[in-house]
């Protein structure tokens, strides 16, 4: 069974610094997709970046890129000149690609506050 | 577009109750889910349904009873609710399944059970 990690609870950074979330994954199967969803405290789930497991480059969304480690089954999250409004939860979150469902597997969060 | 919308916000109920939580997409979205989150836990998914009359179990689908009989609506449905199913409920789209389609996301139903 697929499973996703975040092992950093909560973190802090600094507006207009640059922050790295960590997360791992466990999975067998080699086609797959990874996600990074946002959840402010209005708890909308908000589609931050996305990998394909069979690219080898790493994804970038303006501010926000991955460090994509498929051997070491690792999916980091870099923000970049951080802001307020990036204060939220972030998920990462994994799917495998050609099944019956479009199910995806969730890390535990990490809740992310940006300090003025 | 409304994108993917959810009634109720919020709701409590007592033990033993039913409700209906509904859901509904105007993106003509074939795939639709339903996933609970609660604390420490993420998002698991209950339901999920690849178009208009095909639904299949999730994750942890006991206690829960959907059916699909439009392509835009998807409701949830508990049959006797108990004070383990207090949870934020999320009800999520995408226009096709088997592939890594964006998934859309409703903001969310807050449910207590007392």
């Amino acid at each position: 069974a697929q499973t996703v990690t975040q092992s950093q609870p909560e973190m802090s950074v600094q507006e207009a610094e640059t922050v790295t979330l960590s997360c791992t994954y466990d999975t067998s199967e080699s086609n797959y997709y990874l996600f990074w969803y946002k959840q402010p405290p209005s708890r909308q789930m908000i589609l931050v970046i996305r990998q394909e497991a069979y690219k080898q480059q790493n994804a970038t969304e303006n501010r926000f890129s991955v460090n994509f480690q498929k051997a070491a089954k690792s999916f980091s999250l870099k923000i970049s000149d951080s802001q307020l409004g990036d204060t939220a939860m972030y998920f990462c979150a994994f799917m495998f690609y050609g099944g019956a469902t479009n199910k995806l597997i969730f890390g535990t969060g990490t809740l992310l506050a940006v300090q003025p | 577009n409304a994108g993917v919308t959810q009634t109720p916000k919020f709701q409590v109920l007592k033990t033993g109750q039913s409700m209906t939580l509904q859901c509904a997409q105007d993106m003509n979205h074939e795939y639709m889910s339903w996933y609970r989150q609660d604390p420490g836990m993420g998002l698991r998914l209950i339901h999920y349904s690849v178009g208009a009359g095909i639904t299949d179990q999730g994750e942890v689908p006991n206690g829960y009873n959907v059916s699909r009989s439009t392509t835009e609506d998807f409701p949830l449905r508990l049959l006797s609710a108990a004070p383990s199913q207090t949870s934020v409920y999320f009800c999520a789209s995408s226009y096709s399944w088997g592939a890594a389609e964006t998934q859309y996301f409703g903001p969310g139903t807050r449910l207590l059970v007392l």
